[in-house]
């Protein structure tokens, strides 16, 4: 009963290094969402799809690129890592997208940029 | 343009004792509201939800109430246990927008 996947768990660039973050759910979700979370700034909506093949933009997508080829994957990507983007980043994902469907998160990446 | 709001980043309360978090929103388009519970090291968890049609939504310890008129909830935890203390998250969806916006979290800590 894996729920939603995330790796790695940890990582640190080098100010330009790319690099790409993994997330997997076995719940057969249609939705799946990245948010990164920073002190006093909460959880952040980056990226999110509504199914196999979509993506959409959220509240902070600048730097950051996001794939969904198949249905239980969504990847993100930070081609040029900047040291804005240390922050720890949850996949989440969910049935129905709204309403009473809670999201299902990962543990987190840490991600440091130095 | 922060559209859910907590505004308390920090709570601590007596084991015991009644917990209460707030949120503000500011989009009258929000139709659906969630609280989520987050232990260091781990992703959110899903605590209680409630439609904009209600104005309370009670589960065990936990209820939540909506003031739709204020644009406010609350979470409200009672009796309080040292295992509450967590960070919690009030979250708005819209009907067919396909996402959650977040607040900033209120830490909460409960002493033993």
């Amino acid at each position: 009963n894996a729920g939603v996947t995330q790796t790695p768990k940890f990582r640190v660039l080098k100010t330009g290094q790319s690099m790409t973050l993994l997330c997997a759910q076995d719940m057969n979700h249609e939705y799946m969402y990245w948010y990164r979370q920073d002190p006093g700034m909460g959880l952040r909506l980056i990226h999110y799809s509504v199914g196999e093949g979509t993506t959409a933009k959220g509240e902070v997508p600048d730097g950051y690129n996001v794939s969904r080829l198949k249905k239980q994957n969504f990847l993100l990507g930070l081609e040029s890592a900047a040291p804005s983007q240390t922050s720890v980043y949850f996949c989440a994902s969910s049935s129905q997208g709204f309403g009473n469907s809670p999201l299902h998160f990962g543990n987190g990446t840490r991600l440091t940029v130095t | 343009d922060q559209q859910v709001k907590q505004n308390s980043p920090s709570l601590s309360v007596q084991e015991g004792r009644i917990s209460i978090l707030n949120c503000d929103y500011t989009n009258s388009m929000f139709d659906y509201f969630l609280w989520y519970k987050k232990y260091p090291a781990e992703g959110p968890t899903f605590l209680i939800s409630i439609s904009s049609i209600k104005d309370k939504n009670e589960d065990g310890r936990f209820t939540v109430f909506l003031n739709k008129s204020a644009k406010h909830l609350s979470l409200h935890i009672v009796p309080s246990q040292p295992g509450d203390s967590a960070v919690y998250f009030c979250a708005a969806s819209v009907h067919g927008a396909y996402k959650y916006i977040f607040g900033t979290g209120t830490r909460l800590k409960v002493l033993a």
